[in-house]
């Protein structure tokens, strides 16, 4: 079945860091790609998405590329802030819902 | 964006008792709707996909007769926990998805359960 492996956590991280997360899926057929970011307390929210191959989804500063030749779609951000700290999914949608595990993201100022 | 809503947002229970949590679609009709669990510090765990009108399919290790999914409606699916014990403490979380599966999902706000 499709599955979703993402970069285990958690990851501390200093203001204006460079974060990476990386995901990588199996699935058949033609997948779209999402990431959810879930606030401290609050439900999930969706970050961003690619529907299909080179894709770049882009939201609040955050990037992810479809990739098919490596069937991955990491997340990345130039400078990260402290309301960034949370815990972002990476996650996948064909026949069915797929997500990966979650990484925490912790932000210092 | 479509909306979610997710009711309640808290609850407190006694054991033994039963809680309902009710998820909405409010500008859109959902003919799939899906409900996760989430242990502290963990993942979503997908419990169970429900489609209007017809019985949920749940996930392997859920019990059906614990947690009692009802999609009424193209625009309500409900939860309901039965018996609720301490364990069954956790942040549920209901998505629905407009049309095809392989698109955007959108989710409620999800509900935080106490058994005491």
């Amino acid at each position: 079945g499709d599955s979703v492996t993402q970069m285990e956590g958690p990851v501390t991280l200093s203001e204006e860091a460079f974060l990476t997360i990386n995901c990588t899926y199996t699935a058949t057929g033609y997948p779209s790609l999402f990431w959810y970011v879930q606030y401290p307390g609050e439900g999930l929210q969706l970050l961003l998405k690619a529907t299909k191959a080179d894709d770049k989804g882009s939201n609040k500063g955050f990037e992810a590329t479809y990739r098919k030749e490596t069937t991955s779609f990491h997340l990345e951000k130039g400078s990260v802030q402290v309301s960034d700290s949370a815990v972002y999914f990476c996650a996948l949608s064909s026949t069915e819902l797929s997500f990966g595990a979650g990484t925490t993201v912790t932000v210092r100022a | 964006g479509a909306v979610v809503s997710q009711h309640p947002s808290r609850v407190i229970c006694k054991s033994g008792t039963s809680v309902k949590i009710e998820c909405r679609s409010l500008d859109f009709q959902a003919t799939t709707m899906f409900w996760y669990r989430q242990f502290p510090k963990q993942s979503l765990m997908l419990m169970a996909t429900s489609n209007e009108g017809s019985k949920a399919t749940y996930e392997q290790g859920v019990e059906k007769d614990k947690f009692l999914i009802n999609h009424a409606s193209l625009t309500l699916s409900t939860l309901t926990v039965t018996s609720a014990h301490p364990e069954d403490s956790s942040f549920y979380i209901c998505s629905a998805v407009k049309g095809q599966i392989n698109t955007e999902a959108f989710f409620g706000q999800g509900t935080r359960l106490t058994v005491v």
